[in-house]
């Protein structure tokens, strides 16, 4: 069956980075894309980022352009998110989900969430 | 493009008929999901395209609506339906927009 499995939580401080893992199985990786999808506390999903594993392509939420990267390892069907700078409000639940391989689409399954905590 | 849900939060008893409307800042067509999300669980895809059914929805579950205008009903609700629901837009993205969320909780 289709699975997606997150790294574990992260803590980090205000300024460095972090990377969640998304190792995926049960379905052929390079016909999907990955969504990235963040619940934070008290607040409602937000759409991070998309990245096909396809053909590589991404695309960005605006807010997130400039620190986020997305990249895939087709070799361990792998998707990895990095997102740095981080700051308190970056505090969230980030989950990968997987999505349609050329154009945006909802996630139809999704991993268990990975938990990013960024505290001084 | 902004996605605005209502009511923010539904109260209501099992058995009761729930509607949660979903509406687009401008023509999405229908490319619009619903999702269900439970307190520590990743979110739950019930409806693509407005109104096709995932595997294994129940089908209490039923989506409409096209251009900006959307909607989920829940025909008789269950014990097991009181959640947060979430209505997502793909057609002009990125970004691929949420609404606020939906919530519904026992009366």
């Amino acid at each position: 069956q289709v699975q997606l499995v997150q790294s574990g939580s992260e803590v980090r401080k205000p300024g460095a980075s972090v990377k969640v893992s998304c190792q995926t199985s049960g379905y052929n990786f390079a016909n999907y894309g990955i969504n990235w999808v963040r619940l934070a506390p008290g607040q409602g999903l937000e759409w991070v980022g998309w990245i096909s594993s396809y053909n590589g392509d991404t695309k960005f939420a605006e807010n997130y352009r400039d620190r986020l990267t997305m990249t895939i390892d087709t070799s361990t069907t792998t998707a990895y998110m990095e997102l740095r700078s981080l700051k308190s409000d970056d505090t969230a639940l980030y989950y990968c989900a997987r999505a349609p391989p050329i154009v945006g689409g909802p996630g139809d399954h999704w991993g268990q969430g990975s938990l990013v905590t960024v505290s001084s | 493009n902004q996605l605005t849900q209502s009511p923010s939060t539904v109260f209501a008893s099992v058995g009761d008929r729930v509607i949660i409307t979903c509406r687009a800042s401008y023509n999405i067509n229908e490319k619009l999901a619903w999702y269900q999300q439970k307190p520590g669980k990743a979110p739950k895809l019930l409806i693509s395209r407005a109104s096709l059914f995932e595997s294994g929805v129940p089908s209490r579950f039923s989506g409409s609506g096209s251009g900006t205008e959307f909607t989920l009903t829940i025909s008789s609700l269950q014990s097991e339906d009181f959640a947060v629901y979430y209505c997502q837009q793909n057609n002009n993205w990125p970004p691929n927009t949420f609404g606020q969320g939906t919530k519904l909780e026992i009366k």
